[in-house]
């Protein structure tokens, strides 16, 4: 089954850090590009990051960019998201999610999510 | 970077159409064919329904159609089915620096 499990979420202090996990099975990691959305309680989606196939690329929403990093480990099967100078806005569900070469941006596989409270 | 424009919320009766526009700009919708939407149901994960303006993934009613013009993209459900109750977005690639976009969502309700 094609799965991807996101894990890491919690309750952080604002200024803290946090490292979420996707772990994928059912399919080749390694030839798809990957994503990170995010979701606010109540309110909609919102594209946090991307990373290429190799890694050779990365891309940040304005909101985030400078304090998380997203990396990825094919032989571990693994995407990442550094998460630092968190800040109460920045609470959400986060999706991990697949972007296969043939459908441009879109995402056709998603996890679950894992649920980050940044507040005091 | 400004989300997509959607309207709130929709609603039809069963077996009707009802049609979600995703509202953009020349930097973004207008300049690119590819537009995605997914459907949200409470507490789930979002679910692709079209990609690249009009394709449907495997296994997607074909229900679902899509189409663009100019910096409006659009999504038709025909057959309203109560299962179609949900959450609905648009996306769109808006350049290699702010990679995707998002709409505000609309929310389906079957009459």
């Amino acid at each position: 089954e094609v799965q991807l499990v996101e894990s890491g979420g919690g309750l952080v202090q604002p200024g803290g850090s946090l490292r979420l996990s996707c772990a994928a099975s059912g399919f080749t990691f390694s030839t798809y590009s990957m994503n990170w959305v995010r979701q606010a309680p109540g309110k909609g989606l919102e594209w946090v990051s991307y990373i290429s196939r190799r890694s050779t690329a990365t891309y940040y929403a304005d909101s985030v960019r400078g304090r998380f990093t997203i990396s990825r480990d094919n032989a571990k099967n693994s995407l990442y998201l550094q998460m630092n100078s968190l800040r109460d806005e920045d609470t959400a569900v986060y999706y991990c999610a697949r972007e296969p070469a043939e459908m441009d941006d879109a995402f056709d596989i998603w996890g679950h999510g894992t649920m980050v409270t940044v507040s005091s | 970077q400004s989300a997509l424009t959607q309207p709130a919320s929709v609603s039809g009766s069963p077996g009707q159409s009802i049609t979600i526009s995703c509202t953009g700009t020349s930097s973004d919708v207008g300049s690119y064919d590819r537009v995605s939407w997914y459907l949200q149901h409470p507490g789930k994960a979002p679910k692709l329904m079209i990609y690249e303006v009009n394709k449907r993934p495997s296994g997607v009613s074909d229900r679902f159609s899509a189409s663009k013009s100019g910096n409006t993209a659009s999504l038709t459900i025909s057959g309203l089915q109560a299962e179609d109750e949900a959450d609905y977005y648009c996306s769109s690639f808006a350049g290699s620096g702010t990679y995707v976009m998002f709409g505000g969502g609309t929310k389906l309700t079957v009459l």
